[in-house]
């Protein structure tokens, strides 16, 4: 089946440490995007892909770094500079080309600190 | 930049009808969609918008009027598995190509029986 896997599904994050949360589709949807969610709240955009080999920033970069080697995969890094790192992380995908083509999600990642 | 409303909750009977609205101020509207999001999971698309009037699918249609910045999600015979947090989200042309959106903080849908 065709979709979108965000693994781990929970995380936990120690003082002073990376971590990775991985997001990875087989819909060959060339663009990818990766949103924070904290309790209550609406989706806020970190960071996005259009293409391989490019990514931009969202509104809420900073303390989080990405990389596109691959179609297929969008890594999202929480590094040690974002210092309230507890929220759920939901991974996009969507297919270019027409307007009317939704963003597609994964089923999320929740991060919490220890 | 671009500014999303939308109640953060409602309440509804089970079988009833729900109206559940968004507004929003954007430069280059280029579409809205409406999600679900039931708790702890995945959105899920409900629906889009990008010319004026209704769109029916089922129990659920949306409305837009971009005239008035304004839309609304009509969830008719509601049933309890509705309850779930429902999210605007609009598309800027301004948004580098109008491919990325911004959404609203949710309506939050508690079904009574």
């Amino acid at each position: 089946d065709g979709g979108i896997t965000q693994s781990p599904k929970y995380l936990f994050r120690k003082e002073g440490q990376n971590v990775t949360l991985s997001c990875e589709q087989n819909l060959n949807h060339d663009a990818m995007y990766w949103y924070r969610q904290d309790p209550g709240q609406g989706l806020r955009l970190i960071y996005y892909s259009q293409i391989v080999n490019d990514f931009q920033k969202g509104d809420i970069a900073e303390g989080y770094s990405v990389s596109r080697e691959k179609k297929e995969s969008f890594p999202l890094t929480v590094t040690s500079a974002q210092k309230n790192p507890t929220a759920f992380y939901l991974c996009a995908s969507r297919r270019q080309g027409t307007s009317n083509q939704p963003q597609h999600f994964g089923d999320g990642t929740r991060l919490s600190i220890l | 930049g671009q500014n999303i409303d939308q109640p953060t909750e409602m309440t509804a009977t089970e079988g009833a009808i729900v109206q559940i609205n968004c507004t929003y101020q954007t430069s280059g509207f280029n579409g809205l969609f409406w999600y679900q999001q039931h708790a702890g999971e995945a959105p899920t698309f409900l629906s889009y918008n990008v010319l004026d009037g209704l769109e029916e699918k089922g129990r659920f249609s949306s409305f837009l009027s971009r005239s008035k910045g304004y839309s609304y999600l009509l969830l008719k015979e509601l049933q309890m598995k509705d309850s779930a947090s429902y999210l605007c989200a609009v598309r800027d042309m301004g948004n580098n190509a109008g491919n990325m959106l911004t959404f609203g903080g949710g309506t939050r849908l508690m079904v009574k029986p």
